[in-house]
């Protein structure tokens, strides 16, 4: 089993609409929790992190965190097209230390 | 917040040659990480470079390889040596503490 499973998609949605991404992970060590968005042929960009369980809002996004559950989630609310990327979920269980990626789901936001 | 150039950005390399690529911090920061990227997978560690010691690398990946040098706190370099298709991939750099930045990237085609 890998550390940390998230689903590739495609994932497609209409402007406006809410979407959910999910990352499931194995490790109970892990502490730290970070989302991030990758255009085609870009590197990852900071999105949202968050440090052990509950919830952070940032505008549009907000990121959950349920260790009980070994699951996180990221919310878009009114997405865009300009959203349509690749979201990749990271871990790790101390700061500083390299990060632990899920996969990536593919994000396709149609006008 | 601190910002990494990556170069080259991309490049086409003969089978069984190395290419360097370089990574520019513009503050001095302990740990740098450098990342491979495959097709439709996630970003997976090779290795991590402390400022004055040898890199650590992870399983599957060799100093051989893929040698990494850290003169100092702002730069490191990773070489790909002896290219074979196989290394064809994105390749990241990345530092920080909470919440990490990445490098743009650097696509490697071997042919």
């Amino acid at each position: 089993q890998k550390e940390v499973e998230q689903d590739p998609g495609p994932l497609s949605v209409p402007e406006g609409a809410i979407v959910s991404l999910n990352c499931t992970y194995s490790n109970s060590a892990f502490q730290y929790f970070m989302w991030y968005r990758q255009y085609s042929r870009k590197g990852p960009e900071l999105l949202m992190y968050t440090y052990s369980s509950g919830n952070k809002e940032d505008g549009r996004f907000t990121a959950q965190v349920d260790k009980s559950s070994k699951y996180i989630s990221l919310f878009i609310r009114d997405s865009q097209p300009s959203d349509s990327a690749t979201y990749l979920c990271a871990l790790n269980s101390n700061s500083g230390y390299a990060l632990n990626f899920g996969k990536g789901t593919s994000l396709l936001v149609t006008p | 917040s601190a910002v990494i150039s990556q170069k080259p950005s991309r490049d086409i390399c003969q089978r069984g040659t190395s290419l360097t690529i370089q990574c520019q911090v513009d503050s001095q920061v302990t740990m740098m990480f450098w990342y491979r990227q495959q097709p439709g997978q996630s970003l997976t560690l090779i290795a991590t470079a402390n400022q004055g010691s040898e890199a650590t690398y992870e399983s599957g990946f060799v100093i051989d390889k893929f040698p990494i040098s850290r003169p100092n706190l702002t730069f490191s370099t990773l070489t790909v040596s002896n290219m074979s298709p196989e290394d064809s991939s994105i390749y990241l750099c990345s530092f920080g503490q909470v919440g990490y930045t990445f490098g743009s990237g650097t696509r490697l085609t071997v042919v």
